[in-house]
């Protein structure tokens, strides 16, 4: 599975949309983009993944680009329970084992 | 509702002693994984089962060891051969992931502490 580099730690005003990065540049063709998040002393939670186009749902949004070697999550009305550390994972789709690689994630600060 | 149970929350164990950590799932999911993190780290996978009666090794595997005679329950045994034992574990599930996109669910984690 292809390695993830994101930045240790971001702020973000509460009400304002926070983009978090993920560069992944050794992606391969069969390989999809996940997001979890983890907020402290609980287990992680899933919020998006994709393969190549853009994808939404009621969390957040995946903006991934054309080359597929970076994305960013967007989280559009930020607020101070989306304060977590946020992993960005890449896997093979057609893994026959479920291992999923968490690096360190981005640690989000939402302030009021 | 459905969900991941693991108990207990937090559990202390004295050197030399073998403890279980306890994951209950009624989400009917086929897989089931144990990861462990250490402060400020990431996760790492230790055991996974992909189908009852059936489960292989993660990345750090030594010193566990795992049981999955039911679908829903899969407990880890964190024996005395394993000499770091402190750690947060964390129980995941999913369906079937083989050759699928699939999300993981996890559980709440048991924070193990050697007395």
């Amino acid at each position: 599975d292809a390695k993830t580099t994101q930045p240790t730690s971001m702020d973000c005003a509460e009400g304002r949309a926070a983009n978090l990065p993920c560069n992944h540049s050794t992606i391969s063709g069969n390989e999809y983009v996940y997001w979890y998040r983890q907020i402290h002393s609980q287990g992680p939670q899933y919020i998006i993944h994709g393969l190549k186009n853009n994808e939404t749902n009621e969390m957040a949004s995946l903006i991934i680009t054309e080359d597929r070697k970076s994305s960013t999550l967007i989280l559009p009305h930020a607020t101070l329970r989306d304060t977590a550390v946020y992993y960005c994972i890449v896997r093979d789709g057609s893994s026959n084992t479920g291992k999923l690689i968490f690096g360190q994630g981005t640690t989000l600060q939402v302030k009021p | 509702d459905g969900g991941i149970t693991q108990s207990p929350k937090y559990l202390f164990r004295k050197e030399g002693q073998n403890v279980t950590l306890s994951c209950e799932q009624n989400l009917n999911h086929d897989a089931m994984y144990w990861y462990r993190q250490d402060p400020g780290q990431g996760l790492r996978l230790i055991y996974y089962s992909q189908i009852v009666n059936d489960f292989q090794k993660g990345d750090i595997a030594e010193g566990y060891s795992v049981s999955r005679e039911k679908k829903e329950s899969f407990p880890l045994t964190v024996t005395s051969a394993q000499k770091n034992p402190t750690a947060f574990y964390l129980c995941a599930s999913s369906i079937d992931h083989r050759g699928r996109v699939v999300a993981q669910h996890f559980g709440d984690g048991t924070r193990l502490s050697i007395l």
